[in-house]
Order: structure tokens, then C-alpha cells, then sequence
């Protein structure tokens, strides 16, 4: 069975400033999909980035970025310019290929705090 | 496009009532997922509909809880017999089949079991 752990319960980081968020996961499959998830104090799940483990190459979406190491089987997420809008719960989330339908299997969480 | 709707946003139950909830998905999606958060937890798979049809039900979903999604359009997850560890946010995402780049999720149904 896949697994998705995410080693740090909290982080915080000043306005302005980077953090980077850590995401491990196990699976024996080949072809599969990692994203990273903010949910708000509102509870809405906000897709924030994805990656396709065939890409070798790290998705970026304006501020986030990630660090896709697929032997060690990491994912973390970088926040750059940290804004007082980011602050939420983050999930990192697992989806297998191929033919399979979207079930999903996420971590534990991080809580993020940004500090001005 | 409004959305995914869950419906109620809270609901305060006593302890051995049903309850249900109801969920709206996007409309041109035809995938839909159920899947329950504890408090300071990932959300957990439930089950899941392409159109109207329930394909998967993780051992998660005993048998006081049934979902459905009749001609493949809204779904409803009812919880007989509540218990206090019922007690969770009941999330709702939906998404097309043919793209595989994240649902989009509701904003969820608090359950408190009293």
C-alpha cells in the first residue's frame, strides 16, 4: 500500500522569506502522481502544485516549487517570497497512473505560519 | 461553474441518529469522491462514483454508512446509527476522467456526534 508522510507537524517562516516543506512516500509503482495540497482555515482544499513522476523535470507554479527526488522518493515543497496568505495546512498527496481512477492517499499535514 | 457544494456545512447530531449529507460536484465532472478528515489529519479515502456508478469503498465505510449518486449527478452519504467517532469534516471532490490533475474539493460538512 502506498504511504505519504510528512515529518514536520509545524513550520513557520517570516514574510518575504523561503521555507520548504517535507514530503516522503512509498510505492512500488512507476507511474504515478505527487501534489501538494493547502487547505485555509476555511477548510477548502486548494491544488497548489503537481508532478508527474515521468517528468524529470520540478514543477514550478509562481512562488512554489518542488524538489521531485524519485529514488529517494521525497517531494517537498518550496514556498519563495512567503506571503501572510500562505499560511494554512499543506498536504502532500499520492495518486497512482495509468489507468487507475483519482483515489488519493495524503499525509498527515504541516501547519504553516507566516510571520510579518 | 459554482463549485463543488456540500450541504450542510455543520451538522450537531445526537449520538444514534442518521444523518445526511449531500454533495454537488462540478457538473461536467463525472468522477466523485467522499473522504473523511479528523482534526489535525489528511483526509482519508471513503469511496468513490464514476457517474453513477460506486466502484470502490475502502474498508473505512462500514456498513452504517451507504453513499449513492443517482443518474450521476449529485451524491448523498447518510450515517445511520451515528457514534462519536463519527465525529469529522466529510469532504466531497469531483473531477473529469480524462485529466488527472487534482480535484476540485468542497468545502466540507463538519459532523459533531453528541
Amino acid at each position: 500500500a502506498q504511504t505519504v508522510t510528512q515529518s514536520q507537524p509545524e513550520m513557520s517562516v517570516q514574510e518575504a522569506e523561503t521555507v520548504t516543506l517535507s514530503c516522503t512516500y512509498d510505492t512500488s509503482e512507476s507511474d504515478y502522481y505527487l501534489f501538494w495540497y493547502k487547505q485555509p482555515p476555511s477548510r477548502q482544499m486548494i491544488l497548489v502544485i503537481r508532478q508527474e513522476a515521468y517528468k524529470q523535470q520540478n514543477a514550478t507554479e509562481n512562488r512554489f516549487s518542488v524538489n521531485f527526488q524519485k529514488a529517494a522518493k521525497s517531494f517537498s515543497l518550496k514556498i519563495s517570497d512567503s506571503q501572510l496568505g500562505d499560511a494554512a495546512m499543506y498536504f502532500c498527496a499520492y495518486k497512482a497512473g495509468g489507468t487507475s481512477y483519482g483515489k488519493l492517499t495524503f499525509g498527515q499535514g504541516t501547519i504553516l505560519t507566516v510571520h510579518p | 461553474d459554482t463549485g463543488v457544494s456540500q450541504d450542510p456545512r455543520h451538522k450537531i447530531t445526537k449520538r444514534g441518529q442518521n444523518v445526511t449529507f449531500r454533495c454537488d460536484p462540478i457538473s461536467e465532472h463525472n468522477r466523485l469522491y467522499w473522504y473523511r478528515q479528523t482534526l489535525g489529519q489528511g483526509p482519508e479515502f471513503l469511496t468513490y462514483f464514476q457517474n453513477e456508478a460506486q466502484l470502490e469503498k475502502s474498508r473505512l465505510l462500514s456498513d452504517r454508512f451507504s453513499a449513492e449518486r443517482p443518474k450521476g449527478s449529485f451524491s448523498t452519504l447518510e450515517i445511520q446509527r451515528t457514534e462519536q467517532g463519527d465525529s469529522a469534516m466529510y469532504l466531497c471532490a469531483s473531477s473529469p476522467k480524462d485529466r488527472d490533475y487534482g480535484y476540485t474539493f468542497g468545502s466540507g460538512t463538519r459532523l459533531t456526534v453528541v
